[in-house]
Parts: structure tokens; sequence; C-alpha cells
């Protein structure tokens, strides 16, 4: 069964360091989200990506964070300068979007990356 | 923002009991979703629901979509260790731009005994 899969499973990192995490979503899905989950907490959306380009963001996903799809199967998210709030779970997810828009609320999710800032 | 409030926090239960969790919002959703997620994994979709009133049910799995549009409920018939796990409910208004961008409920955490 196809699958989103997300690199590296865990970083550490110090304060202020730029880091990339890693995401292959699922081939013929269309639209790719990023969503984090501080330990304990809740699953919290970040961004939505489609067509190339952010669908939205939410309040967290200030000037610091960014994504790309580089190429036809990678989709990154990038901090610039990380801070200690910053520590937590960041889920990939991908949906297909069926005509009539049907599905694109069916989000896969990959089994993200731990990332720890000191 | 929208806020999903899930109950209850958590639950432990005896192998093959009934389990029921619910979730209300303050404000209308037009899509409910029910996901596990296990130990050191992401989320995985259980049921979704598209329509006030909606029954749906998947195995021993079963969710309701509130005729309110602002409630969900979520049922496990006959509980078995491996249902041991966090449940979330999450909601959706998808259009326009807004396809995948869900609200996600606090989580129920269900322990089993065998």
């Amino acid at each position: 069964e196809p699958e989103v899969t997300q690199t590296p499973s865990h970083q550490v990192t110090q304060m202020g360091q730029e880091v990339i995490l890693r995401c292959v979503p699922i081939s013929n899905h269309l639209y790719f989200y990023w969503y984090r989950q501080i330990l304990g907490q809740k699953v919290e959306f970040l961004v939505s990506f489609y067509n190339n380009e952010i669908s939205e963001k939410s309040e967290i996903f200030d000037d610091q964070f960014s994504v790309e799809r580089p190429d036809g199967s990678n989709f990154t998210l990038k901090i610039r300068s990380t801070k200690l709030e910053d520590s937590a779970m960041y889920f990939c997810a991908s949906s297909p979007l069926h005509r009539g828009g049907i599905g694109g609320e069916k989000l896969f999710f990959g089994s993200g990356t731990q990332l720890s800032v000191l | 923002g929208q806020q999903l409030n899930q109950s209850p926090q958590s639950m432990f239960i005896q192998e093959g009991e009934d389990v029921s969790m619910n979730c209300t919002s303050s404000s209308i959703f037009n899509t409910w979703l029910w996901y596990k997620q296990d130990p050191g994994e992401g989320p995985v979709l259980l049921i979704a629901l598209y329509k006030a009133g909606e029954l749906t049910s998947n195995g021993r799995l079963t969710a309701q979509f509130g005729i309110t549009r602002k409630d969900s409920f979520l049922n496990i018939s006959a509980s078995i260790p491996s249902d041991v796990g966090i449940y979330f409910c999450a909601g959706s208004n998808a259009g326009g731009t807004s396809y995948g961008k869900l609200t996600f409920g606090q989580g129920t955490i269900l322990t089993v005994h065998p």
C-alpha cells in the first residue's frame, strides 16, 4: 500500500540553526501538508500546498517557515532559525483530490520527524 | 479559531467491552473524521463523515455526524488489545483553498486490558 515517507525520523539541532524536514508524498496525490504535534498535545495544521504554491497557512507558519517541492516527488519544510518552541513531531501528509473536491480532506500521514531544538 | 472538545481524555477498559467517545465544536464543520494514532506513528484515517446525520461503519467501528454538524461520536464494539492508541476527531470545512486543513481534537487515550 502506498505511504507517505518522512526523513529523518529524528532530528536534533541547536537553537538558531536551519533544519530541513523531508517528505515523499503518495505519488498520485495532489495536495500536500505539514502538521505538527507538540508532545502531549493535539495535532496542529501548519500549511497546505497545491499546484506548486501555498494554499493556506496557519498563524504558526511564520516567516521562519517555508515549504518547497523541489522535484516531482519530494516536499520539504524548512525552518530558517529554530527556536526551542519549535521542538515537536512534524507530520507530512498528502491527499487525493477527486472531481467535485471529494477526498481532499482524507489525509494520509507519514510517521513524522521528531525535531528536538536544544 | 475553531476548537474541538473531545471526551473522555482517557479510557481504561477490559478486552471485549464497547467504547464510546465524542467530539463537540462551537462551530459547524462540513466533514468529520476520526483518526487513530499508534505510538511513534502518524494518524491513520478510520472513518470520514460527509453529511449531517450520517452513520458510517468500518468493521467494529461506527461513527456518526451529528445533526447540528457540531458534533460526532465514535463507537468501538468488542474491543481488542490492538485497539490501544490515541483516537482523534477532526473537523474540516473543505472547499476553496481549505482542502485538508483539519482541526483536531485533543485526543482520547484508549487502554485495553486483556
